[in-house]
């Protein structure tokens, strides 16, 4: 079951905040979060797990509501470089690392 | 460089062809995996691997074929009964583990003739 992503997009300006969210109808083991620039490969920023451990970029938390089956990830203080579309993808127990993606949400950070 | 390679990185197909795309890994990974990108539909498995000469269909393997002969490459054919392959395919490979991510390769844009 594909996960689901919130809001479908965002535009915000240089220095302002953003969260974007991630959600599931399944029990998930742990939720990963990808940055994509048009037209390249997506690049991983952060993985959450079941249990709270968090993995990844310095300048982007995130939280995982296991009770919820939801994550947000927050940008804080945006950059023009964080434009792109965000996917979450979302592993279940057992999927040894087999992951499930939303369809992404567009960010544009304007000066 | 530890890396995922992929080739061509633009690949046309005429009707009835079938077109073979190339992904390659040194990180030593055990999974490999090819995903399908269409405008507004995130990222759709196509077929995955867990161990070399071994594979799984994934959401939309209808149309497209695999290989697993070596622990570093993983090619993907899309196939003449593949009717809409006009896409963006992307190979990750990941370790064969719980919560470890997937890299991704620079991917390969499909376009047809």
């Amino acid at each position: 079951q594909q996960p689901v992503q919130s809001p479908q997009a965002v535009i915000l300006r240089e220095g302002e905040d953003a969260v974007i969210n991630c959600s599931s109808s399944k029990a998930l083991y742990s939720v990963h979060w990808y940055r994509q620039k048009h037209g390249e490969a997506p690049v991983f920023l952060m993985i959450l797990l079941k249990g709270g451990e968090q993995k990844g970029h310095d300048k982007i938390s995130a939280s995982f509501n296991e009770k919820k089956q939801q994550s947000s990830l927050y940008l804080t203080a945006s950059q023009l470089s964080y434009s792109g579309t965000y996917f979450c993808g979302t592993e279940m127990a057992g999927a040894n690392s087999k992951l499930t993606f939303g369809k992404g949400i567009t960010l544009s950070v304007r000066p | 460089d530890g890396g995922i390679t992929q080739s061509p990185k633009y690949l046309f197909r005429k009707e009835g062809q079938n077109v073979t795309l190339s992904c390659e890994q040194n990180l030593n990974h055990d999974a490999m995996y090819w995903y399908r990108q269409d405008p507004g539909q995130g990222l759709r498995l196509i077929y995955y691997s867990q161990i070399v000469n071994d594979f799984q269909k994934g959401d939309i393997a209808e149309g497209y074929s695999v290989s697993r002969e070596k622990k570093e490459s993983f090619p993907l054919t899309v196939t003449s009964a593949q009717k809409n392959p006009t896409a963006f395919y992307l190979c990750a490979s990941s370790k064969w583990t719980d919560q470890e991510t997937q890299y991704f390769g620079p991917g390969t844009r499909l376009l047809v003739l």
